[in-house]
């Protein structure tokens, strides 16, 4: 089955940029999206179709997708971005997730 | 408001049977893939099942094939999963979600989620 890995943390000062990555077999072939997932809340769209943003999504949310390896990066990080943060694309009509990056703003 | 809501969930014994719902409010229901996606307590997000607008194709995951069907009823802007053989690694809350669609093509990613139904399985 297809699996998409993420680090399991990245911490970053504020008004610094973060980078998380999410590798997976030819992920650069799929269309990859992110999501941002706070305690106690549904999950939040912050990319798909690997760089665009949906309405309300800060301009300092950004992702790429090439060969293995789909990145997400938050330029300006601040405090009400930490959250944990999944990966996800479709392989074989299958819905997959990567584990998840928790993000910590120090 | 565009909104989904689900309900249904709840503490049922291993090997029995959950119905989670969930209604959509204010969105061409009809026209929406559909899923379930779902976290454990201290895990990440699985997708568990899809349902294209028209029913005729439905997605589960290795994990739940064989016990969970999931269905829609356009009528009632609702879609359903009918959970049966549960096993306490189902215990997770439940969200329900809609695929994010750009005019008339799909994205595959979920734009709007519910705020979840909890089940736990637990004897």
């Amino acid at each position: 089955s297809y699996e998409l890995t993420q680090p399991p943390s990245v911490s970053v000062s504020p008004g610094q940029m973060a980078s998380m990555s999410c590798s997976g077999d030819k992920l650069g072939d799929k269309y990859c999206c992110w999501y941002q997932k706070k305690p106690g809340q549904a999950p939040v769209l912050v990319i798909y179709q690997d760089t665009k943003r949906p309405s309300g999504i800060p301009e300092r949310f950004s992702g790429s997708n090439s060969g293995n390896t789909a990145t997400l990066t938050i330029s300006g990080t601040q405090a009400m971005d930490e959250a944990d943060y999944y990966c996800q694309a479709w392989d074989s009509s299958t819905g997959v997730f990567g584990g998840g990056t928790r993000l910590t703003v120090l | 408001e565009v909104q989904l809501v689900e309900s249904g969930g709840g503490l049922v014994k291993p090997g029995g049977s959950l119905r989670l719902s969930c209604g959509a409010s204010r969105f061409t229901f009809s026209t929406y893939t559909m899923a379930w996606v779902r976290q454990a307590p201290g895990k990440g997000l699985e997708c568990v099942s899809s349902i294209i607008s028209s029913s005729n194709y439905i997605y589960y995951a290795d994990s739940v094939k064989g016990r969970f069907t999931l269905s829609r009823d356009n009528a009632k802007n609702s879609v359903y999963l009918q959970m049966n053989s549960l096993r306490a690694e189902d215990t997770a809350l439940y969200y329900c979600a809609r695929e994010l669609r750009v005019g008339p093509l799909t994205t595959g990613a979920f734009d709007l989620w519910g705020q979840g139904t909890m089940v736990t399985v637990s004897s």
